[in-house]
């Protein structure tokens, strides 16, 4: 069946170093992927995707790589800051339209 | 920038009571969502919703859930007859398209409680 899980399921990081958040997925036919940040008491917020024709797309302090032979998808920040601390999720978009979301990664960022 | 608002930001209501959340979508967006997430685990598919109808539904919206969009701006979740396992944030989301390169945009949920 499908299903999109995180590698690990927390993250410290020191402000200002680099971060890097994985995501498998199992489902071949995805193929648009997206990366949500939540904050405490907040919904979803969209930060970067992806379609499955590219393997890289950056936005603001934000790397998204996407490697379809492995099936597996990463959220890299760049000089990480203290507001980057909440709960990371991958979500897939299969060909039925909806949304396939990971479990989550809390990253915690250390001053 | 527009944002997808939720009410009420919490809701406490008794088993077997009928509870109604509601959201109001971006002004522009064509297609209408809820998803929801039981505290502490990943935020799970509800329902869709274009062009006034249903467009898919996941096997935890059953009968006791119904969703409407009464006017040109709302869009409500119904729960019929609540249970305790019905406890979660409920989110509502909305988006331009459907697919790639249509990202869902989040309200900040409605907590239900159920008693």
């Amino acid at each position: 069946g499908e299903s999109v899980g995180l590698h690990l399921p927390t993250l410290s990081v020191q402000e200002g170093d680099n971060s890097i958040i994985n995501c498998a997925y199992s489902n071949s036919a995805s193929d648009y992927f997206i990366w949500y940040k939540q904050e405490s008491g907040k919904g979803p917020q969209f930060i970067i995707d992806i379609r499955s024709n590219m393997d890289k797309r950056q936005g603001q302090r934000v790397t998204v790589l996407l490697n379809k032979t492995v099936k597996h998808l990463s959220l890299q920040i760049a000089a990480t800051q203290p507001g980057d601390s909440a709960v990371y999720f991958c979500a897939e978009n299969g060909n039925d339209y909806k949304l396939s979301f990971g479990a989550g990664t809390t990253v915690t960022v250390r001053a | 920038e527009p944002e997808v608002t939720q009410t009420p930001s919490h809701q406490v209501t008794q088993m077997g009571q009928e509870v109604i959340l509601r959201c109001v979508p971006i002004s522009n967006h064509l297609y209408f969502y809820w998803y929801r997430q039981i505290l502490g685990q990943k935020v799970e598919f509800l329902v869709s919703f274009y062009n006034n109808e249903i467009s898919e539904k996941s096997e935890i919206f059953d009968d006791q859930f119904s969703v409407e969009r009464p006017d040109g701006s709302n869009f409500t979740l119904k729960i019929r007859s609540t249970k305790l396992e019905d406890s979660a944030m409920y989110f509502c989301a909305s988006s331009v398209g459907q697919g790639a390169s249509s990202p869902l945009h989040f309200g900040n949920g409605t907590r239900l409680t159920v008693t």
